[in-house]
């Protein structure tokens, strides 16, 4: 079965400081990766996805993710934290359907980010 | 921007009682979804629709529940009889596609489902 592991539910950063949130795969065929973010009282918003191809991906609001097969992980970045960056994070595994695929989230990760 | 709606934003209802929860998908989308999230839980998948029926869904999704495409702009999901335990985060999500099966689900901004 197609899982992600997020290590760590609360993660707390200075403004301006680097954010790392960890994700971790479990995948017996090549994985379709996500990272969606939920502000409060708002929708799921992709951030971004690896699908093929280029291992680095960039998202928005200056995001991204890089999949490494050999640990595999799918930890998502942002050089620096802007306070408007407070929200749940949430990675997903696309799992292939009859009509394309359904997600499979991890338990999500809220970052803080602190003046 | 498009974005998926869905209706009520809460819903408190009594054990055993129906509920309908209500979305409506990004106007030239093609496929639907519908996921759960209990509280304190992670985002789990309930069923996803296409043309017209069922195209997968989880072992969650029992003979409690159901989903419908009314009309031309309305997706359901039905529970028959709820449980305590069916009290959640509903959250609806559509797809078009491109031919890309992993094209991108845009989620709506969720239904709090709360059973007493």
């Amino acid at each position: 079965a197609q899982s992600v592991t997020q290590l760590g539910s609360h993660v707390s950063v200075s403004e301006g400081a680097l954010v790392l949130l960890r994700c971790n795969y479990s995948s017996s065929v090549p994985p379709y990766l996500f990272w969606y973010v939920q502000y409060p009282n708002q929708g799921l918003q992709l951030l971004l996805k690896y699908t093929t191809g280029a291992t680095l991906v960039k998202g928005i609001n200056g995001f991204e993710a890089e999949f490494k097969k050999s640990e595999t992980s799918f930890h998502l970045t942002k050089p620096s934290a802007h306070m408007s960056d407070a929200a749940e994070y949430f990675c997903a595994v696309g799992v292939q359907t009859n009509s394309g695929y359904a997600l499979n989230f991890g338990k999500g990760t809220s970052l803080l980010v602190t003046p | 921007e498009p974005e998926v709606t869905q209706t009520p934003s809460h819903q408190v209802t009594q054990m055993g009682q129906e509920v309908i929860l209500r979305c409506v998908p990004i106007s030239n989308h093609l496929y639907f979804y519908w996921y759960r999230q209990i509280l304190g839980q992670k985002v789990e998948f309930l069923v996803s629709f296409y043309n017209n029926e069922i195209s997968e869904k989880s072992e969650i999704f029992d003979d409690q529940f159901s989903v419908e495409r009314p009309d031309g702009s309305n997706f359901t999901l039905k529970i028959r009889s709820t449980k305590l335990e069916d009290s959640a985060m509903y959250f609806c999500a559509s797809r078009t596609t491109s031919g890309l099966s992993t094209d991108t689900q845009y989620f709506g901004p969720g239904t709090r489902l709360t059973v007493l």
